[in-house]
């Protein structure tokens, strides 16, 4: 099946800085979406990208098909944003519409 | 417009018992998938129906079954459950079948 990695696996932050977290994935996908898990489980869609760049205040996210990777950008970080980040991509050799995650991106923000 | 709903939110089990989770599409949406995240993973496919049919099956053993009923709301059933089943189930709709999945908030379920 496809692979999906995130890196990185953690990243610690003060509180007004910028990230980027990757998602690299092994084969061709139909779709391609990023979440953030709350300390409550719940996941939040932020972006459906299969390709392209799309932004949603101080978030943008790229997905570079051709290249495989995905890149998700937070600008001006709060502590909100603290949780942890999934990428999700559904791929045509599953046989099925079902979506595959990376192992996600843990991110801390401290004041 | 009322979310992809989950009943229950919470569950503790006994090993070898039978469990049935609850989910309630976002109004219009035909899709209803099944996923279990255990700690410190991420969601692992389980089951997709779309227009009350299966259209995909993920890795997981017999004991875990689904259904979708004409309301397109759905529930997924474990039976013997095993320490190992112990997870966060997340169940997430979509408009149609390949399009953006959107979450519910999931059932804890712990299986002493």
């Amino acid at each position: 099946g496809i692979q999906v990695e995130q890196s990185p696996p953690d990243l610690i932050l003060q509180e007004g800085a910028n990230s980027t977290l990757r998602c690299n994935f092994s084969d061709s996908v139909n779709n391609l979406q990023w979440f953030h898990q709350n300390p409550w489980g719940q996941l939040i869609n932020l972006f459906y990208i299969p390709s392209g760049t799309k932004q949603n205040g101080r978030l943008s996210a790229t997905t570079v098909a051709t290249e495989r990777y995905s890149l998700l950008y937070i600008s001006s970080s709060q502590t909100t944003d603290s949780g942890v980040y999934f990428c999700a991509v559904e791929y045509s050799g599953a046989g099925s519409y079902q979506l595959t995650f990376g192992k996600g991106t843990k991110l801390s923000v401290i004041p | 417009d009322a979310g992809v709903t989950q009943s229950p939110t919470h569950l503790i089990k006994t090993r070898g018992q039978h469990v049935t989770l609850r989910c309630s599409p976002i109004s219009g949406h035909k899709s209803v998938s099944w996923y279990q995240q255990v700690l410190g993973q991420g969601p692992q496919f389980i089951f997709q129906y779309y227009e009350k049919e299966e259209r995909g099956r993920g890795n997981f053993p017999d004991r875990f079954s689904a259904r979708q009923f004409p309301n397109y709301s759905s529930e997924l059933n474990v039976n013997a459950l095993l320490l190992g089943d112990s997870a966060l189930y997340l169940c997430a709709s979509s408009l149609v079948a390949g399009v953006e999945q959107y979450f519910g908030p999931g059932t804890r379920l712990t299986v002493t």
